[in-house]
């Protein structure tokens, strides 16, 4: 099973850059979810969506957007990249939601030069 | 204070090892935790689910939550190299009904 699937695994962006990442689960979870990790720092919630149509901020919102017209699809969309979002970006779903175990993507590692 | 403080760790024990983390938090409301487990490179996986006090055992594994404390314990019992790994504990329903993570804690098992 192919679970949750991240493109790319990897990036390396210019300043000012716009990039999106892709994010696919093929589990028919109504509930996704976009989180980035810093060292040391674990997970921040990004944005999350609970069902197609449906998205919503998390804690760390600013300089990110995200559409889901699917209920396989949650892509996250880098407008003007800058230093400080180089991170490594996971995306997740759920079937359940807020108690539902989290199923993880490998992750998409981007660096902002 | 954060809502979840975890032993940042790194930490490194020889091969059989017992291992205790931790995690604790400070919002009342949180009534079900979790471990995730998250090998380098890797997205993680949900480890341990427990709902409220008590112990769960799983294999080697234990979780334990104190809710009068406000603290989450995995015990990691005959640790193997293969248990080295970053250990993230979760817990909710935080703000907007979502779950809070701690920083994680990385563990090394030496042969």
């Amino acid at each position: 099973n192919a679970g949750v699937t991240q493109t790319p695994k990897f990036r390396i962006l210019k300043i000012g850059q716009s990039m999106t990442l892709q994010c696919t689960q093929d589990m028919n979870h109504n509930y996704m979810y976009w989180y980035r990790q810093d060292p040391g720092m674990g997970l921040k919630l990004i944005y999350y969506s609970v069902g197609a149509g449906i998205t919503d901020k998390g804690e760390v919102p600013n300089g990110y957007n995200v559409s889901r017209s699917t209920t396989e699809d949650f892509p996250l969309r880098l407008e003007l990249a800058a230093p400080s979002q180089t991170s490594v970006y996971f995306c997740a779903s759920s079937s359940i939601a807020p108690t539902g175990e989290l199923f993880f993507g490998e992750g998409s590692r981007l660096t902002v030069l | 204070q954060k809502e979840v403080e975890q032993d940042p760790g790194p930490l490194s024990v020889p091969e059989g090892a017992i291992v205790s983390l931790n995690c604790t938090y400070s919002n009342s409301a949180f009534q079900y935790f979790m471990w995730y487990r998250q090998y380098s490179r890797k997205g993680p996986e949900l480890l341990m689910y427990t709902y409220s006090s008590g112990n769960k055992e799983d294999g080697r594994f234990t979780a334990q939550v104190d809710k009068s404390s406000k603290y989450i314990s995995l015990f990691i019992r005959d640790s193997q190299p293969s248990d080295s790994a970053t250990y993230l504990c979760a817990m909710g329903p935080g703000a907007n009904s979502k779950l809070t993570f701690g920083k994680g804690i990385t563990l090394s098992v030496r042969p």
